[in-house]
């Protein structure tokens, strides 16, 4: 069956510290892959995406990797801040028509 | 980016009544908008997909007759649940889709049904 998997419910990182979110799939062949944050009871916002032929993207202190042969992408936040407390969805899309699936997300905690 | 504006951002309502959530594009036309659930700690369940002029698609196990997705115009599309139940009870999630391809989403709507 196909899956998409964050396989940290939760993770606490030291203020300053590198944060690094892990997003695993299987039998998808994605054409991108992207990465949203979502604050308690509000909707996901955009923050990166990164096709199949990208090997990393970076946008300010956020860099995400992709790896096609692993079927994985990796999320990370430099010099985090409490700030940078959030749920982080991991999603991709298995095909053509738009319908985007989405992980069950890592909660973050930046510990002051 | 575009915005997509979903009203209200929370209700409560009684069990057996219907209510109906409303997202609007607020700077460009979505031809297509995707309505989603999300239960606490779980992940956004896609539940319909909407289409400007045409029936909605739904999911499998999701019941048309009760969630009832309107789609008149570029502009607006609603969801309108019908006889809730406490089991209804959720956070809906209108979305739209940039042309990165990025997706655009409503502020979401925490319903209770009591």
């Amino acid at each position: 069956s196909q899956k998409i998997e964050q396989n940290s419910e939760a993770l606490n990182i030291q203020e300053g510290k590198t944060a690094t979110l892990t997003c695993n799939y299987t039998n998808y062949s994605p054409a991108y892959l992207q990465w949203y944050r979502q604050d308690p009871g509000r909707g996901p916002v955009f923050l990166l995406l990164i096709r199949e032929n990208e090997k990393e993207k970076r946008k300010e202190r956020l860099k995400v990797t992709f790896d096609t042969t692993l079927k994985q992408s990796l999320f990370h936040i430099t010099a985090s801040q409490p700030a940078d407390s959030a749920t982080y969805l991991c999603a991709l899309a298995p095909s053509e028509d738009d319908k985007i699936i989405f992980g069950k997300g890592t909660r973050l905690h930046i510990l002051p | 980016g575009a915005v997509v504006s979903q009203h209200p951002s929370w209700v409560i309502c009684k069990s057996g009544t219907s209510v109906k959530i409303e997202c609007r594009s607020l700077d460009f036309q979505a031809t297509t908008m995707f309505w989603y659930r999300q239960f606490p700690k779980q992940s956004l369940m896609l539940m319909a997909t909407s289409n400007e002029g045409s029936k909605a698609t739904y999911e499998q196990g999701v019941e048309k007759d009760k969630f009832l997705i309107n789609h008149a115009s570029l502009t607006l599309s609603t969801l309108t649940v019908t006889s809730a139940h406490p089991e209804d009870s959720s956070f809906y999630i209108c979305r739209t889709t940039g042309e990165n391809p990025e997706a655009f989403f409503g502020q979401g709507t925490r319903l209770t049904v009591v």
